[in-house]
Formats: C-alpha cells, sequence, structure tokens
C-alpha cells in the first residue's frame, strides 16, 4: 500500500520565492496534518485538516504561510515570500480518524528538505 | 514548563541491554498517548500506542501514569538497530492538539 506521498523531496530556492510544497494522504484516511522540523525546535504541528476542512492552524507561524486541502486525496503548503528561517524538513501525515478518536495514529511521509538561501 | 518534556539523552547502552525513557505531560485533560521512533534523516514512524493499562509489543512496553502525568517506553534486550530517537506523543482531545516531545537519543553499541 501506498504511504503518504511528499513532493519535492528536496528544495532549494532564494529569499523571495515562493515555495508550494505537496502531500498525498493515505487513500482513506480523513485527518491530515504539516509539520515542521528543526535542530532547534523539535516537530512542530502547523496545520490540522479534518474531511479538508482545516481545524487547527495555530501553528502556522505568520501570514507568509498557508495550506489548502481541495479534496481528500491532495494538500499544499505554500510559503510566500520564502525566508531562510524556514529552512527545514516540511512533514506532511494523515490518519484515519480525527484527533482523540480510535484510529488517530498518524503516518508521516518522507517529508520535503528545504532550504532557503 | 513545555507541554511535553523529554530527557534528550543520548542513552548509550550496549547491546543486551534494558533501557527506559520516561516522557511528561502538563496537561491533565490528555487523552492520547503514542511513541514514535525515527531514525536520522527519515520521518516518525509509529512505534506503538499507549493504553491506560500498559500494553507490550515483543521487547517494547509501553505504560502511562494519568496520576504523575507521565508515560514511560521499556525496550529489553536492546538491539542494535533500536539505536534511534524516541519521540513521546501527547494529544489532547478538547484542543485538537498533538504534540511531540523534542525526542531521546538512544544508542546501542556492540
Amino acid at each position: 500500500d501506498a504511504g503518504v506521498i511528499q513532493s519535492p523531496r528536496h528544495e532549494v530556492t532564494e529569499m523571495g520565492q515562493e515555495v508550494t510544497l505537496r502531500c498525498k494522504p493515505i487513500s482513506g484516511h480523513n485527518s491530515l496534518f504539516w509539520y515542521r522540523q528543526t535542530m532547534m525546535r523539535g516537530l512542530e504541528l502547523l496545520i490540522y485538516f479534518n474531511n479538508n476542512v482545516p481545524i487547527d492552524d495555530s501553528g502556522m507561524p505568520e501570514d507568509r504561510f498557508s495550506a489548502k486541502m481541495p479534496n481528500a486525496s491532495f494538500s499544499t503548503l505554500k510559503i510566500q515570500p520564502s525566508e531562510p528561517r524556514d529552512s527545514a524538513v516540511y512533514f506532511c501525515a494523515s490518519s484515519l480518524r480525527p484527533v482523540g478518536l480510535a484510529g488517530d495514529e498518524q503516518y508521516f511521509g518522507p517529508g520535503t528538505r528545504l532550504t532557503v538561501t | 514548563r513545555k507541554e511535553v518534556e523529554q530527557d534528550p539523552g543520548p542513552f548509550n547502552v550496549p547491546e543486551g541491554a534494558t533501557v527506559a525513557f520516561n516522557c511528561t505531560y502538563s496537561n491533565s485533560a490528555s487523552q492520547s498517548f503514542f511513541w514514535y521512533r525515527q531514525d536520522c534523516r527519515k520521518e516518525p514512524k509509529l512505534l506503538m500506542s499507549v493504553y491506560s493499562s500498559g500494553n507490550e509489543d515483543g521487547r517494547f512496553t509501553a505504560q502511562l501514569n494519568r496520576a504523575s502525568q507521565y508515560i514511560s517506553l521499556l525496550i529489553r534486550d536492546s538491539k542494535l538497530s533500536d539505536s534511534a530517537t524516541y519521540l513521546c506523543v501527547v494529544k489532547n482531545t478538547g484542543g485538537f492538539k498533538t504534540i511531540f516531545g523534542a525526542g531521546t537519543r538512544l544508542f546501542v553499541k556492540a
């Protein structure tokens, strides 16, 4: 079975450019999560969707970040304009059920390693 | 105080040793608990859920202590392949929060 798919796997861009990260959750999973991981701050939840609706976006750092989930099989995380401090690994995860219900275990994609110079 | 705290380690143990990690959480209303494992430059992978009654999966045992607000992971008969970072995860249903600890690094040596 295909797991969570993310693209690109690596992205190097210059400060000020727009960056779009993509995620395809596991088929049948209703919840999707975007995380950011850095050495300094660890793994941080950015946004959580359930049934394509954003439920919690309190972790989105600022207006430069936006996320969409137009359908059950696709989500994007966009950074515009990008800054060097955005350099991190961005993970997408999905779960069968919403947070707090049985079956809410999250399965992670391989991540996108973003470097902003 | 952080919502979820772990000893960062590293824990350096010989093969065959038993090692235990603790993770404390601050929100007494926390509902779900998990342990994940993350290898270097890889994604976190679910290791096991943590149930109120405790649960065991082979060499791994997870326990929850609600009174003291911590979860633990015990690894028996450590293998070289157990070397990784172990992340505890706490979920708070009311706020839909999923909070990862910073992780505990384990090195198992021959």
